[in-house]
């Protein structure tokens, strides 16, 4: 199966701050999803990004299918963009099981 | 809103004491997920059902068993909870088409944090 790496595993901002995270893949994969796990747990669909840039307000995603690689932009941090960001991606033969990374956790202080 | 629903949030059980959660969506998705999360991991996968059809992974133990009575609802059975099924459980669902892969956005409920005594 695939394998997913992501970095940095931790990452800590000043509020204001911009930051990229970077997922990597082992091999190509046709369903490519950012999440944001909060301090509840609950994990936050942010990007299905299998392809191509996306934004969502201060939020913004890059994937790089033929290098494998897909990045999230985050411009001026706030505290609750603090928590754990996930990405995970699948390929044709997966069969719908999406592997994670083990993430980035993130801080952001006021 | 449509959305994925898990309850309880909060599950203690003890040591050996079959235990069951629930998951329930209103986005009418055909595919449904399970996956355990241990502390400071990734979300790791345990089964999915595609419709009807059940999909258990290979590292998955004998000791967890899902139902899915229909669309909306499927079950976690944890027949005998040891102290390392702790955990938080997530469910997940996407709508997907036969034959042609992963396509969709998976939504994850809020989980149901797991603690065995």
């Amino acid at each position: 199966g695939i394998q997913v790496e992501q970095s940095p595993p931790d990452l800590i901002l000043q509020e204001g701050a911009n930051s990229t995270l970077r997922c990597n893949f082992s091999d190509s994969v046709n369903n490519l999803q950012w999440f944001h796990q909060n301090p509840w747990g609950q994990l936050i669909n942010l990007f299905y990004i299998p392809s191509g840039t996306k934004q969502n307000g201060r939020l913004s995603a890059t994937t790089v299918a033929t290098e494998r690689y897909s990045l999230l932009y985050i411009s001026s941090s706030q505290t609750t963009d603090s928590g754990v960001y996930f990405c995970a991606g699948s390929t044709w033969d997966s069969s719908y099981k999406l592997i994670f990374g083990s993430g980035t956790r993130l801080l952001v202080r006021p | 809103d449509a959305m994925v629903i898990q309850n309880p949030r909060y599950q203690v059980t003890q040591f050996g004491k079959p235990v069951t959660l629930s998951c329930s969506q209103t986005l009418n998705h055909n595919v449904m997920y399970w996956y355990q999360q241990k502390s400071s991991q990734a979300p790791k996968l345990l089964f999915h059902y595609y419709d009807k059809d059940f999909n258990n992974e290979a590292d998955t133990p004998d000791n967890f068993q899902s139902r899915r009575p229909n669309t909306s609802f499927c079950f976690l059975d944890i027949r005998s909870p040891g102290l390392g099924d702790a955990a938080m459980y997530l469910c997940a669902t996407s709508r997907e088409r036969r034959g042609q892969g992963p396509q969709e956005t998976q939504y994850f409920g809020p989980g149901t944090r797991l603690l065995v005594l």
